[in-house]
C-alpha cells in the first residue's frame, strides 16, 4: 500500500485565493483526520470523519475552512478565502476500524502571501 | 482537556550516547500513547504505540515506557546515531468515548557525529 497520499506537497497562493488540499486515505481505513501543524501551536486536529461522515469539526478555525469526504477514498480541505495566518503544514491521517494507531500522509506545506 | 508537554524542546548529543526523551500528559484516562518521528519536510512516522494496559514497548534501539498514574511516558534511544536526528513527538491516544490524538510540540534531536 502506498500509504496516505496528499496533494499537492507544496502550495503557494496569494491572500484571498481559494486553496484545496487533497487526501487519499489508506484503502480499508474508515477514519480520516485533518491536522494542521504550526510552530506556535504544534499539531491540532481540524476535523474527523468516520465512514465518510464528519463527526467532529470543532477544530476548524473558522467558516473559511471546509472539508468534505465524498467517498471512502478521497477527502478535501478547502480554505476560501485564504489568509497569511493559514500558512502551515496540513496533514491527513487515516486508521482502520478498531485500531487506534494513526497513519499520516507527508503533508501539504501551504504558504499564503 | 488533555494537554501534552515535551521537555526539552531541543536536545543535542554526541553519537553513541544513550538518551531519554520525556512526555507528560494531564489526563491519565488515555487509551494509548504513541511516539512519532518527523523528519524535516516530511510526515509523521509511527515508532511505538503503548496501550494503556502496557508498561513499555520495544523496537530495535527504541524503548518507550508508560506510567499512567504519573502522567508520563519516556522514549529511550540506545547508542544514538546521526540518522536518529529528527523531531520526536508523543501523542496521547483516545480515551473512552474519544478519538482525538493530542500531540506534544516535540523534541528536536540532533546527534552529532
Amino acid at each position: 500500500d502506498a500509504g496516505v497520499i496528499q496533494s499537492p506537497r507544496h502550495e503557494v497562493t496569494e491572500m484571498g485565493q481559494e486553496v484545496t488540499l487533497r487526501c487519499k486515505p489508506i484503502s480499508g481505513h474508515n477514519s480520516l483526520f485533518w491536522y494542521r501543524q504550526t510552530m506556535m501551536r504544534g499539531l491540532e486536529l481540524l476535523i474527523y470523519f468516520n465512514n465518510n461522515v464528519p463527526i467532529d469539526d470543532s477544530g476548524m478555525p473558522e467558516d473559511r475552512f471546509s472539508a468534505k469526504m465524498p467517498n471512502a477514498s478521497f477527502s478535501t480541505l478547502k480554505i476560501q478565502p485564504s489568509e497569511p495566518r493559514d500558512s502551515a503544514v496540513y496533514f491527513c491521517a487515516s486508521r482502520p476500524e478498531g485500531i487506534t494507531e494513526a497513519f499520516f500522509g507527508q503533508g501539504t506545506r501551504l504558504t499564503v502571501v | 482537556k488533555q494537554e501534552v508537554t515535551q521537555i526539552p524542546a531541543a536536545l543535542s548529543v554526541p553519537e553513541g550516547e544513550n538518551l531519554v526523551l520525556n512526555c507528560s500528559f494531564t489526563d491519565s484516562a488515555i487509551y494509548n500513547l504513541q511516539w512519532f518521528r518527523q523528519d524535516p519536510g516530511k510526515g509523521l512516522t509511527s515508532l511505538l504505540l503503548i496501550q494503556s494496559s502496557q508498561r513499555e514497548q520495544t523496537s530495535g534501539r527504541l524503548n518507550a515506557s508508560l506510567d499512567k498514574s504519573s502522567g508520563r511516558s519516556t522514549l529511550y534511544i540506545a547508542a544514538s546515531q546521526p540518522g536518529d536526528s529528527a523531531t520526536y513527538l508523543c501523542a496521547a491516544g483516545p480515551g473512552a468515548g474519544s478519538y482525538q490524538l493530542t500531540f506534544g510540540k516535540g523534541t528536536k534531536l540532533s546527534v552529532i557525529p
